[in-house]
């Protein structure tokens, strides 16, 4: 139940083209879904992240979708660049402890 | 945003030897650490959390008299590999974060350790 299943493992996407990332939780008790953007030999990053009181988040090129009755949310990256390119972890957390849960990762090439 | 550092970034031990990786929030007081482990290709495994001032809690499987974890100030901690042999070659990485984070930022990732035991 503390499981945070993410697909795919990895994606080719053409420079331009929107990047999707998929993600599922089970615990109800989650409460806070952050995306994480990790390079080669570095930690991740905070890209982007939701509380399941809204549904979508924007910021620049990236989305948050959260769809709380499915227990789902994903990321999706618009006019998708060579420097996007990068594993990105989904994750979730219940607020208290801040004790984060990570997906699988998946591993994102843009082609230019 | 807030900066977390970890040194060394890349440390060479011969099996059986100690390593002590040091994991600080350089601009804020982190009253919660975390250390992670991460194996090529794979996802963040959360090793441990540590609290200023209190023993560590462990996640199952992970040998605390291996991996012993100080978190001493609001600005330090360590996790110090005992006795270290190849398997536990991996990247660790630590995160710190406080109450009174913003809501999107609950922790901030430091950049991470390659430990390499020979």
């Amino acid at each position: 139940q503390q499981q945070v299943k993410q697909s795919p493992q990895s994606l080719i996407v053409q420079k331009g083209g929107i990047s999707i990332i998929n993600c599922a939780y089970e615990n109800t008790a989650f409460d806070y879904f952050p995306w994480y953007q990790q390079f080669p030999g570095k930690g991740p990053a905070l890209l982007i992240a939701i509380r399941p009181d809204v549904s979508e988040k924007k910021e620049g090129r990236f989305t948050i979708s959260f769809n709380k009755s499915a227990k789902q949310f994903s990321l999706h990256i618009m006019d998708s660049q060579p420097g996007d390119s990068a594993t990105y972890f989904c994750a979730a957390s219940m607020e208290y402890g801040n004790k984060l849960v990570f997906g699988a990762g998946t591993i994102l090439r843009v082609k230019s | 945003g807030a900066v977390v550092s970890q040194h060394p970034s890349r440390v060479i031990c011969k099996s059986g030897t100690s390593v002590k990786i040091e994991c600080r929030s350089l601009d804020f007081q982190a009253t919660t650490m975390f250390w992670y482990r991460q194996f090529p290709k794979q996802s963040l495994m959360l090793m441990a959390t540590s609290n200023e001032g209190s023993k560590a809690t462990y996640e199952q499987g992970v040998e605390k008299d291996k991996f012993l974890i100080n978190h001493a100030s609001l600005t330090l901690s360590t996790l110090t590999v005992t006795s270290a042999h190849p398997e536990d070659s991996s990247f660790y990485i630590c995160s710190a974060g406080y109450n009174g984070l913003a809501v999107e930022d609950t922790q901030y990732f430091g950049p991470g350790t390659r430990l390499t035991v020979l």
